[in-house]
């Protein structure tokens, strides 16, 4: 079964202590895997794409990685207006592309001034 | 900057009315999507739709839902007969070739 996990659940930074959060995923073959950005009570909001491994993607203080396995979403020096939750999900491959996304849970960042 | 719109924001409902939650997708893309979250859950996939026709849905697209793109710009998901299980967001989205999707800002349905 296609999977999407992601830690930490929660993470609290001071403003400037840069860190990363993991997205591992279970995928039968992997089509694709997305960054989302989500504010309270917001849809997601499209950061990255990611198509295979060793591919990186950056935006301001945000950088997006990919292996085999996981990705990671590091975080550099942030800002508390980074405060948000980031979401990861996967697109499976197979022969008819429908789109889906599989989410995870999502890690909750809260960056303090 | 084109975005996916919906209305209403909030919807509240009795239970076994129908809802219908509406979407303007972005104007050139192809694909359209409903997803749902569950207050503090994951954001789950209920239905997809390519070339005027379902082309993927989950096992809780049951047959209590239906959605539809009546004219060339609106996309909507109907909830025939609402269960208090249904209280959730409800949100729109739409890709230009089924990869990155764009999200709407969502629907809170609420059933009473």
């Amino acid at each position: 079964e296609d999977q999407v996990t992601q830690s930490p659940e929660a993470l609290r930074l001071q403003e400037g202590e840069s860190s990363s959060l993991n997205c591992s995923y279970t995928v039968s073959g992997l089509r694709g895997l997305f960054w989302y950005r989500q504010d309270p009570g917001k849809g997601p909001e499209f950061l990255f794409t990611l198509y295979s491994a060793g591919e990186e993607k950056e935006k301001e203080r945000l950088k997006a990685t990919l292996t085999k396995k996981e990705s990671f979403l590091h975080i550099t020096a942030p800002k508390p207006e980074d405060s948000a939750t980031y979401l990861c999900a996967v697109q499976a491959g197979g022969s008819s592309n429908t789109g889906k996304l599989i989410f995870g849970q999502g890690t909750t960042l809260q960056v303090k001034p | 900057e084109p975005e996916v719109t919906q209305t209403p924001s909030h919807q509240v409902t009795q239970m076994g009315q129908e809802v219908i939650l509406r979407c303007v997708p972005i104007s050139n893309h192809l694909y359209f999507y409903w997803y749902r979250q569950i207050l503090g859950q994951k954001v789950e996939f209920l239905v997809s739709f390519y070339n005027n026709e379902i082309s993927e849905k989950s096992e809780i697209f049951d047959d209590q839902f239906s959605v539809e793109r009546p004219d060339g710009s609106n996309f909507t998901l109907k909830i025939r007969s609402t269960k208090l299980e249904d209280s959730a967001m409800y949100f729109c989205a739409s890709s230009e070739a089924g990869g990155e999707a764009f999200f709407g800002q969502g629907t809170r349905l609420t059933v009473v």
